[in-house]
């Protein structure tokens, strides 16, 4: 079946480091991906999308680009914030029949310090 | 602003137990989503609702574990008899239905952290 792989944290940067956090997926056919933050004590928000190969989603000076070559959906941030912390979720919707079920990874945890 | 709300946020109680945890979607969305979260397990799907319809619930414990839909401003999950081993965060997720090609967002609520002791 459909799977997310993605880095374990914690991540614990400085504010305006460079952060990247690891995604890899395994899912037959056409996946769509994405990925989620949770901030403390809240629901899970969507944070961007990437619909087919090679297209990149961006939000919030957050970047991520579909490979399917190498099945990756790496998360970048050129200068991290201290309000950048949170919980990171990769997450993928399979195509097909269960096209309403997303799969997340466990989630990465990061810390920013001022 | 549209918001998915989730009740109660807190919740302890005693093993054996019943628990309910209900759901208000944002109006004019017709999919419903229960998940667990775990630190083990990480996020899980726990039932899926179409229409007020139970389209996916393969991964809840089907013995003590029940969702419903009983309108389309409200979902309820319920545990009984609840166990340790149910603690957990769960959330409810709302969204219109996915086409072919156009995702539709699923928006989380706040979810209900659940004690069992």
């Amino acid at each position: 079946g459909d799977s997310v792989t993605q880095m374990e944290g914690p991540v614990t940067l400085s504010e305006e480091a460079f952060l990247t956090i690891n995604c890899t997926y395994t899912a037959t056919g056409y996946p769509s991906l994405f990925w989620y933050v949770q901030y403390p004590g809240e629901g899970l928000q969507l944070l961007l999308k990437a619909t087919k190969a090679d297209d990149k989603g961006s939000n919030k000076g957050f970047e991520a680009t579909y490979r399917k070559e190498t099945t990756s959906f790496h998360l970048e941030k050129g200068s991290v914030q201290v309000s950048d912390s949170a919980v990171y979720f990769c997450a993928l919707r399979g195509s097909g029949g269960s096209n309403y079920k997303l799969t997340f990874g466990k989630g990465t945890l990061l810390t920013v310090n001022p | 602003d549209a918001r998915v709300t989730q009740t109660p946020r807190h919740k302890v109680t005693e093993m054996g137990q019943e628990v309910t945890m209900r759901c208000q979607p944002i109006l004019g969305h017709n999919t419903v989503f229960w998940y667990r979260q775990t630190m083990m397990q990480g996020l899980e799907l726990l039932a899926y609702f179409r229409n007020r319809a139970p389209l996916d619930d393969s991964g809840m414990p089907k013995d003590r574990f029940s969702a419903e839909m009983p309108d389309a401003t409200l979902a309820t999950l319920k545990i009984q008899p609840s166990e340790p081993r149910d603690s957990a965060v769960y959330f409810c997720a709302s969204g219109l239905a996915p086409g072919r090609v156009v995702y539709n967002e699923q928006f989380f609520g706040p979810g209900t952290r659940l004690t069992v002791l």
